[in-house]
């Protein structure tokens, strides 16, 4: 199985900062993905992290407000921009192993 | 769009009854079917999966049901512990692809 982690693991940020949370996984993987868990509710993804090439990005999500790097294989970030307290929530990064899809900690953020 | 749901958001059982928790998705290209449990401050962990070619599949005090007429996902949890108290959420894909729809989630309370 893979073993994700996330830095940070919980961050209280001001409105109008960025915040860049780090995904580090102890393998190489071909998909990795972000997500994000609003308070009390379900995952939305975010943007598939492509490596050596820009995100792609779901319906409701930029790049300019979520930026994505993918430098390599075990390795992505995501930066939350201009932050709003609408953007308080779990951001996860999960990975396609050989046989699931794993999730990492998730990085809990709070906007105030 | 197309969505994914739970019947209930709440479900309490006692120590040792059987659980089932139910489903329901919307998207017919979807192909591929997942059972993540979330324990509080945790990332979604992986419990079982169920491709559209199968009906049923079992894991270690679990079994997935699929039934494709009706677009209905089940999660049945055999001798329900203390330890299975959690959000179950159902996940979805289509078309062999790995980025995931996720349902609204159920908690599960185990009582004594």
């Amino acid at each position: 199985s893979a073993v994700i982690s996330q830095k940070p693991s919980r961050d209280i940020c001001q409105r109008g900062t960025s915040l860049t949370i780090q995904c580090q996984v102890d393998s190489q993987v071909t998909m990795m993905f972000w997500y994000r868990q609003q308070p009390g509710q379900s995952l939305t993804l975010i943007a598939t992290a492509n490596q050596g090439s820009e995100a792609t990005y779901e319906s409701g999500f930029v790049i300019d407000k979520f930026p994505i790097s993918r430098p390599n294989l075990t390795f992505s970030t995501l930066t939350v921009s201009n932050m709003s307290p609408e953007d308080s929530s779990i951001y996860l990064c999960s990975v396609v192993g050989l046989y699931e899809q794993y999730f990492g900690p998730g990085t809990r953020l709070t906007v105030t | 769009g197309e969505s994914v749901g739970l019947h209930l958001p709440t479900l309490s059982v006692q120590e040792g009854d059987n659980s089932i928790i139910n489903c329901a998705y919307s998207n017919s290209a979807s192909d591929y079917f997942i059972w993540y449990k979330q324990e509080s401050g945790k990332g979604p962990q992986f419990i079982i999966d169920i491709r559209s070619n199968m009906d049923k599949r079992q894991g270690q005090r679990v079994t997935v049901l699929l039934n494709k007429t009706v677009k209905h996902l089940s999660l049945q949890i055999a001798a329900t512990q203390p330890g299975d108290s959690a959000v179950y959420f159902c996940a979805e894909s289509a078309n062999s692809g790995y980025a995931l729809n996720f349902g609204k989630g159920t908690s599960l309370l185990v009582t004594p």
